[in-house]
């Protein structure tokens, strides 16, 4: 299994500025996601997070307003810049152990643009 | 491609009531399965999982088999609780080294 802290829990940003999301993991994964839920929403996956690489990102997400690092197998950050109230959503952190057999998810950020 | 379809939302019922919840899914070859489930406040949390056809998933009185020749894998409970109101999302990965894929999730209001 793997227990995943993420940070912050929530924030209500003003629009225009950044907020970076840490993701901790307390055992080494090669697969790290994040995803976003929009309200009533379900959840899309932004981008998987490549140790060592880039992040790939899916269509509609881009690096430029969703920058990712992944320094070491045990850490993730995900930064949404330049926030406008469309980016309020909640902000999960997933890593896959094991193959497929089960995806384990951090308690999510809570973001409000205003 | 691949993807997950499950029953809209919200689903209300009373206490003790039969619970189903419609998941469809398409893909290429033989994924695995999953409900997850997500209760106020809190994080997602995988609720049962199958990974091979007529596998059946099961925990806390919920139950889900894998139907590879209906592409389908409804989620039941004979008779749910009040502590079940969350919302639940089917899941299904396809390939190792990628992320889940999800449907939209339904929402379960269990009321006394």
């Amino acid at each position: 299994s793997a227990v995943i802290s993420q940070k912050p829990s929530r924030d209500i940003c003003q629009r225009g500025t950044s907020l970076t999301i840490q993701c901790q993991v307390d055992s080494q994964v090669t697969m790290m996601f994040w995803y976003r839920q929009q309200p009533g929403q379900s959840l899309t996956l932004i981008a998987t997070a490549n140790q060592g690489s880039e992040a790939t990102y899916e269509s509609g997400f881009v690096i430029d307003k969703f920058p990712i690092s992944r320094p070491n197998l045990t850490f993730s950050t995900l930064t949404v810049s330049n926030m406008s109230p469309e980016d309020s959503s909640i902000y999960l952190c997933s890593v896959t152990v094991n193959g497929p057999t089960e995806a384990f998810f951090g308690q999510g950020t809570r973001l409000t643009v205003v | 491609g691949n993807s997950v379809t499950q029953m809209e939302g919200p689903v209300t019922l009373s206490e003790e009531a039969f619970l189903t919840i419609n998941c469809t899914y398409t893909a290429t070859g033989y994924p695995s399965l999953f409900w997850y489930v997500q209760y106020p406040g809190e994080g997602l949390q995988l609720l049962l999982k199958a990974t091979k056809a007529d596998d059946k998933g099961s925990n806390k009185g919920f139950e889900a088999t894998y139907r590879k020749e209906t592409t389908s894998f409804h989620l039941e409970k004979g008779s749910v609780q009040v502590s079940d109101s969350a919302v639940y999302f089917c899941a299904l990965h396809n390939q190792a080294g990628t992320a889940l894929i999800f449907g939209k999730g339904t929402t379960l209001s269990v009321s006394s």
